[in-house]
């Protein structure tokens, strides 16, 4: 079975500060991978999707940035957060273009 | 552009009743639609994937059909319980790419 694992589970940080975030799926080759961000109580806005090692595309431009150096991780980071990057972070995963997302627990992220 | 809509923010019901929350989408192309539920401070679930035009798919009690001549796919329930309370999201993806669109979310409450 698959199972996927994010770090850290919750994080407050201060303006300015620099971010990594992290996710890892165990049990499946090469899946597409993708990071989702949701304010509170909002919706789910994908950020960046990989279906390889090494290439990441972005979706939308939130001062983010992924990289995925193996193929069963996947990390979010920004050298400099902002207040806006509050909020709930979410890795997800899929087995091919168009398939079924599945999320991970999810990163709870603070900027004061 | 693709788009998906959920018309209600808050659904309250009462335990033991039906339930219909709304979902239309938008889109050019062939489109796979799911339902995912999200309780409080915890990911998203997959509660639905679409089937082919017009079949109906179940899991949990919950249900949903796909009409592709009114772009809907609306999620029901003959009889809600206390633990359904939570945000339901409606989301497409049109198999073409890796991007997955959230609608805005409906909270159901379910109260006794």
């Amino acid at each position: 079975a698959q199972t996927i694992h994010q770090w850290p589970v919750a994080e407050i940080k201060a303006v300015g500060s620099p971010l990594s975030l992290g996710c890892t799926i165990k049990g499946k080759s090469s899946p597409n991978l993708y990071w989702y961000w949701q304010a509170t109580g909002g919706t789910l806005q994908q950020l960046f999707y990989s279906i390889t090692v090494g290439q990441v595309e972005s979706v939308v431009q939130l001062n983010l940035s992924a990289s995925r150096p193996k193929d069963d991780q996947f990390i979010l980071s920004t050298e400099k957060l902002l207040l806006s990057h509050s909020g709930f972070y979410l890795c997800a995963w899929s087995l091919d273009w168009g398939d079924t997302q599945y999320f991970g627990p999810g990163t709870r992220l603070l900027v004061l | 552009g693709d788009s998906v809509t959920q018309t209600e923010g808050l659904v309250t019901l009462t335990k033991g009743l039906p339930v219909m929350l709304n979902c239309t989408y938008q889109t050019t192309y062939s489109p796979f639609l799911f339902w995912y539920v999200q309780h409080l401070n915890e990911a998203p679930k997959l509660l639905l994937k679409s089937s082919t035009d017009n079949k109906r798919t179940e899991h949990q009690g919950f249900y949903a059909t796909l009409h592709k001549s009114s772009s809907s796919f609306h999620l029901q329930k003959s009889s809600v319980q206390l633990s359904d309370s939570a945000l339901y999201f409606c989301a497409f993806s049109t198999g073409g790419n890796n991007k997955l669109t959230f609608g805005q979310g409906t909270v159901l409450s379910v109260i006794p």
